[in-house]
């Protein structure tokens, strides 16, 4: 059975950083595109990040380069997030996602609040 | 940056009836396009790729068709659990910079 489950969301200041992450089992790892999507209160998805199977490439949507980098280690089967200058607009629910253009398998997601 | 716009927003649909959705992409994205449904609380679920393949799993009821610009997912007969918001995606451009529909909601009447 496919899992992807997320960690490390919380609570943070705007300005501060905060660093995710994403276990992955089920699945060869490292044989996928893995990507962030999130979505904010409310609202609808957004895709934030892509890397590709050796970590080589990595793409970001424009609100977030410069912020945010994605990484992986396929050695422990796992995705990250670190973001960093955090803005309010960035709280949503961060899932990540195996990608093979469309998304194929998500986790739960892990809740960003971004709030003083 | 593919723009995707679907509509309605809102779609109010008895049980048992068929829903027709709509995505439009700004530019083609071939057939490179993707449906996903989700339900409060839950992360979203892959329906259909390749503007008309469907997932594993997903029911025969669902059916995606077109290409290009202009794509239509189709319920034909809607069961309780099929009231969720659904969302279109384009993975056609590279480099791959995926971009998402706003999402319409498919609601009891």
């Amino acid at each position: 059975e496919v899992q992807l489950v997320e960690s490390g969301g919380g609570l943070v200041q705007p300005g501060g950083s905060l660093r995710l992450s994403c276990a992955a089992s089920g699945f060869t790892f490292s044989s996928y595109w893995m990507s962030w999507v999130r979505q904010a209160p409310g609202k609808g998805l957004e895709w934030v990040a892509n890397i590709k199977q050796d970590g080589s490439e990595k793409y970001y949507v424009d609100s977030v380069k410069g912020r945010f980098t994605i990484s992986r280690d396929n050695a422990k089967n796992s995705l990250y997030l670190q973001m960093n200058s955090l803005r309010a607009e960035d709280t949503a629910v961060y899932y990540c996602a195996s990608a093979s253009g469309y998304f194929d398998y998500w986790g739960q997601g892990t809740l960003v609040t971004v709030s003083s | 940056e593919i723009v995707m716009t679907q509509s309605p927003a809102t779609l109010s649909v008895s049980p048992g009836e068929r829903a027709t959705l709509s995505c439009r992409a700004s530019q083609s994205v071939s057939s490179n396009l993707a449906w996903y449904q989700q339900k409060p609380g839950q992360a979203p679920r892959l329906l259909i790729y390749g503007a008309s393949t469907r997932a594993t799993g997903i029911p025969a009821r669902f059916s995606g068709s077109g290409s290009g610009t202009e794509f239509t997912l189709t319920i034909s007969s809607l069961q309780s659990e099929d009231f969720a918001v659904y969302y279109c995606q384009q993975y056609n451009n590279w480099p791959p910079l995926w971009t998402f529909g706003q999402g319409t909601k498919v609601e009891i009447k």
